[in-house]
């Protein structure tokens, strides 16, 4: 059964740190993972990845996929109180199942 | 703003009652897909249509049904409703029929409240 676990579940931190958030997964036939940033409203897009070993980045945010050993980290550098959210991630088989993770939680004080 | 439109965004109703979501996908994106969240579920994938026809399936209840029109707006339909079927309810939009390679853009939602 496929399966997606983040870590941490819940993470607080002040403006300026840098954060690491996980992401593993079991997913048959691996295609892609996306990472999203849910703020109150809804999801919205911040990476797609399928390739082991490329990094993503936009500013301040960047991510990476391992393929072997199956996680995915999102890293946020100089973090702002605008990063607080909750940060999902969801690999795709090719099953016609999309599974997203339960979410780190992280919260950025001044 | 993501181009995707949802209504209503609240909707209110009791037990054993129908109701009806509606979602219009960005222009130019042909995939349409449904999604439940609720505090103890997490985001849950619903059901995805690409141009008029149904592509994959995920945890829809039974008494859920969904289709899409030839304009590519979407429709959700939840029937005798249960308490537990309160949720905000999300429709994303990609150009795509492949999940896996295309980047989803999310509607604002639907709370839905069932009393």
């Amino acid at each position: 059964e496929d399966k997606v676990v983040q870590s941490p579940l819940s993470l607080v931190v002040h403006e300026g740190d840098t954060v690491t958030l996980n992401c593993s997964y079991e997913v048959t036939n691996f295609r892609s993972l996306l990472w999203y940033k849910q703020e109150k409203k809804a999801p919205t897009f911040l990476f797609m990845l399928t390739s082991s070993g490329i990094e993503k980045k936009s500013g301040r945010l960047s991510s990476i996929l391992d393929k072997k050993e199956l996680f995915s980290i999102l890293n946020i550098t100089a973090t702002q109180t605008g990063d607080s959210a909750i940060y999902l991630c969801a690999p795709k088989g090719n099953n016609n199942d999309m599974r997203f993770g339960a979410g780190t939680r992280l919260t950025v004080k001044p | 703003d993501s181009g995707v439109t949802q209504t209503p965004k609240h909707l209110i109703t009791a037990t054993g009652q129908r109701v009806t979501l509606r979602c219009s996908p960005r222009s130019g994106d042909l995939s349409v897909y449904w999604y439940q969240q609720s505090l103890d579920q997490g985001l849950q994938f619903l059901i995805q249509y690409y141009n008029g026809e149904e592509r994959a399936k995920g945890n829809i209840l039974e008494r859920f049904s969904a289709q899409q029109f030839p304009d590519l707006h979407s429709e959700l339909n939840l029937s005798s409703l249960e308490l537990g079927d309160s949720a905000l309810y999300f429709c994303a939009s990609s150009v795509g029929g492949l999940a896996e390679y295309n980047e989803q853009f999310f509607g604002p939602g639907t709370r839905l409240t069932v009393l």
